[in-house]
């Protein structure tokens, strides 16, 4: 059964700061890994989509990378703001149930 | 239309009550989820449905009972919940059905629920 990390789980840093989180996951056999973002008592935003295939997506500041074989994943967030302030969550498909398994997700605070 | 609309937003039921949650999206994403969220926890996936149908129960009380009419609507009927159930539902869609390709899923905003 396919486990979903997430380190750390929670984070707090001045604004303008660059930053990494990290997922990890047991079962490299994944279809696709999204990275969401969830701001209090919300729905879930969808920020980069990684196909297994591929080994890094950029939208804007974010930069999410792949690693499969390692079954490990990082979300590179540039000159973080306090708008950034949300729990980001990731989550993988597997191969053959193509069903989301989430991270337990890291609060992240930027302190303006 | 790039989303997926929930209503309620919020319902608050008692256990003997029947109540239904909606989803729509006008996408033409032919996948639908269900999900469940509790606080401070991430979502679990309740039920999947690919074309209109149901492709995936992750062993759900019978209390919960899922419908899709079409392939813009999936419903959620509530009926005889604990005060454990009480939680964010989310409803997420995705483009072609569940064996397809760039399953990218999108979410709504959640109905939250409280059962009394």
């Amino acid at each position: 059964k396919q486990e979903v990390t997430q380190i750390p789980a929670a984070l707090s840093v001045p604004e303008g700061e660059n930053l990494v989180l990290n997922c990890s996951f047991t079962d490299s056999a994944i279809y696709n890994l999204q990275w969401f973002r969830q701001d209090p008592g919300k729905g879930l935003t969808s920020l980069l989509l990684i196909q297994s295939s591929q080994r890094e997506q950029t939208s804007g500041r974010l930069n999410a990378s792949l690693d499969k074989s390692s079954g490990r994943s990082t979300l590179y967030i540039a000159a973080s703001q306090p708008g950034d302030s949300a729990t980001y969550l990731c989550a993988v498909s597997d191969t053959g149930r193509r069903a989301l398994t989430f991270g337990s997700g890291t609060r992240l605070q930027v302190q303006p | 239309d790039t989303e997926v609309t929930q209503t309620p937003k919020h319902l608050v039921m008692g256990m003997t009550n029947k109540k239904s949650l909606k989803c729509e999206q006008h996408m033409g994403h032919r996948a639908m989820y269900w999900y469940k969220q509790k606080a401070k926890k991430p979502p679990e996936l309740m039920f999947v449905y690919s074309y209109e149908k149901l492709s995936i129960n992750e062993s759900v009380p019978s209390r919960f009972s899922p419908e899709c009419p079409n392939s813009s609507l999936l419903n959620l009927h509530l009926h005889a919940l604990q005060p454990e159930d009480s939680a964010l539902y989310l409803c997420a869609s995705s483009r072609g059905g569940l064996a397809e390709l760039g399953n990218e899923q999108f979410f709504g905003p959640g109905t939250r629920l409280t059962v009394l």
